[in-house]
């Protein structure tokens, strides 16, 4: 069936990186556009960035511009989210969701992985 | 950016009731809006989308409408098991933002 799995959350330090992963199965990974949403514990759904099907362009939110990295590996059906200078409002839980393809890009979210959670704390 | 105002922030309802919640999008979205139910722990879950198709397997009961900018969802009849917090999203485009998001409590 058509599945995304998060993996690579965890506890990291003020400052520190950590990268997180998205498995995909059951669909053509290539043919679509990804994103990466967090939720903040108890709060609500924030859109982080996103990568086009073939990886030509990349869009972030504001609040992680400059630090996060989001990228793909269609050989391996698998997205990444590169998260630099993490800081305590970067802790939440990290979801990956399936978007459009070439000709609707941003239409979709139809499918979403369970989340991994990120906890920024010393 | 498109802002989308979600209301209300909670609610609570009976079993049966039927229930509303709206979005306002700050500019034309056209029919670009997702409505979503996520439950405590879980991912969120798409119920709706292009303002008013339903997803499939979705039950009869949930809908969504469209007047301008104003967008509106509705569970015709409230069950127990429709608790959880309902989010709206736009996708006409980038940044994509969500509602604030409402969450649905039984009285």
């Amino acid at each position: 069936q058509v599945q995304l799995v998060e993996s690579g959350g965890g506890v990291v330090q003020p400052g520190r990186s950590l990268r997180l992963s998205c498995a995909a199965s059951g669909f053509t990974f290539s043919s679509y556009v990804l994103h990466w949403v967090r939720q903040a514990p108890g709060k609500g759904l924030e859109w982080v960035a996103i990568i086009w099907y073939d990886g030509s362009n990349e869009y972030y939110g504001d609040s992680v511009k400059g630090r996060f990295t989001i990228s793909r590996d269609n050989s391996k059906d698998t997205l990444y989210l590169q998260m630099n200078s993490l800081r305590a409002e970067d802790t939440a839980v990290y979801f990956c969701a399936r978007a459009g393809t070439r000709s609707a890009p941003l239409h979709g979210m139809d499918v979403w992985g369970q989340g991994t959670t990120v906890s920024v704390s010393s | 950016d498109i802002q989308m105002t979600q209301s209300p922030s909670s609610l609570s309802a009976s079993v049966g009731d039927r229930v509303t919640i709206t979005c306002q999008a700050s500019h034309d979205i056209g029919y670009y809006l997702n409505w979503f139910q996520q439950k405590p722990g879980k991912a969120p879950k798409r119920l709706i989308y292009g303002a008013s198709n339903l997803e499939t397997g979705v039950p009869s009961r949930f809908s969504g409408s469209v007047s301008g900018t104003h967008f509106t969802f509705t569970i015709s009849s409230l069950q127990p098991e429709d608790i959880a917090t309902y989010y709206c999203q736009h996708y006409d485009s980038l940044p994509i933002t969500f509602g604030q998001g409402t969450r649905l409590e039984i009285k």
